[in-house]
């Protein structure tokens, strides 16, 4: 089955406390995104890869990091979070230019 | 710049009524539009989108939407609601042929009431 896949879907750590989210995708697309989702806010783009070691910052990208060194993962970095980083993340991926992006399941994150 | 408002935070209609989900976009040039639904604790699923082809574009589970460039707007309807289509839908507006960055609105939830 074409997905995408996100791991862990949640999670509650403390302040400073360095974590991953993994973004996998088997649809062999090119390009992949990071979004988190806050009340009131819609979704905000964190991060997106146009391929392999090519990616770029979206709108809110401050506090976070991103590797794209397979083309099918895509992990999210919180070096130190903070509680403001507390969200809904959603890992996204396409194929080419101008085509509807496909979104994961979300990864709850709260961060105390 | 791109922008979208949802012109409304909720909408509740009870089965069987139409369902009007209202959006406004603003775009320097004729954008890429897409309605994307979100059920309760599941991802984002396309329901529609608009590419400069066809201004009435129908999508899955009855949903259909007008571009109208006039209006500035790109509205989702449905003729019968369904109790399955409680859940929160979002307006997304993209340059055209680039959906490298997709500009969300901030969400419509949709109630229906048997």
């Amino acid at each position: 089955e074409a997905q995408v896949t996100q791991n862990p879907r949640y999670l509650i750590t403390v302040t400073g406390k360095k974590l991953t989210v993994t973004c996998s995708q088997n649809m062999n697309h090119e390009y992949m995104s990071w979004y988190r989702q806050d009340p009131g806010l819609g979704l905000r783009q964190i991060y997106y890869s146009m391929n392999v070691e090519v990616t770029d910052k979206g709108d809110v990208p401050e506090g976070y990091k991103v590797s794209r060194k397979e083309k099918r993962n895509f992990p999210l970095i919180l070096e130190s979070p903070s509680p403001n980083q507390t969200s809904l993340y959603f890992c996204a991926s396409r194929v080419g230019t101008g085509n509807e992006q496909f979104f994961g399941p979300g990864t709850r994150l709260t961060v105390l | 710049a791109q922008s979208v408002t949802q012109l409304d935070s909720h909408v509740s209609v009870s089965e069987g009524t139409p369902v009007l989900l209202r959006c406004n976009y603003s775009s320097s040039y004729s954008p890429s539009l897409f309605w994307y639904v979100q059920h309760p604790n599941k991802g984002l699923q396309l329901l529609l989108k608009y590419t400069s082809a066809a201004t009435l574009v129908k999508g899955i589970n009855g949903f259909e939407a007008e571009f109208k460039k006039s209006e500035t707007s790109f509205h989702l309807t449905k003729p019968s609601a369904h109790m399955s289509d409680a859940a929160e839908y979002f307006c997304v507006v993209s340059r055209p042929y680039n959906t490298d960055k997709l500009i969300f609105g901030t969400g419509t939830r949709l109630q229906v009431f048997p």
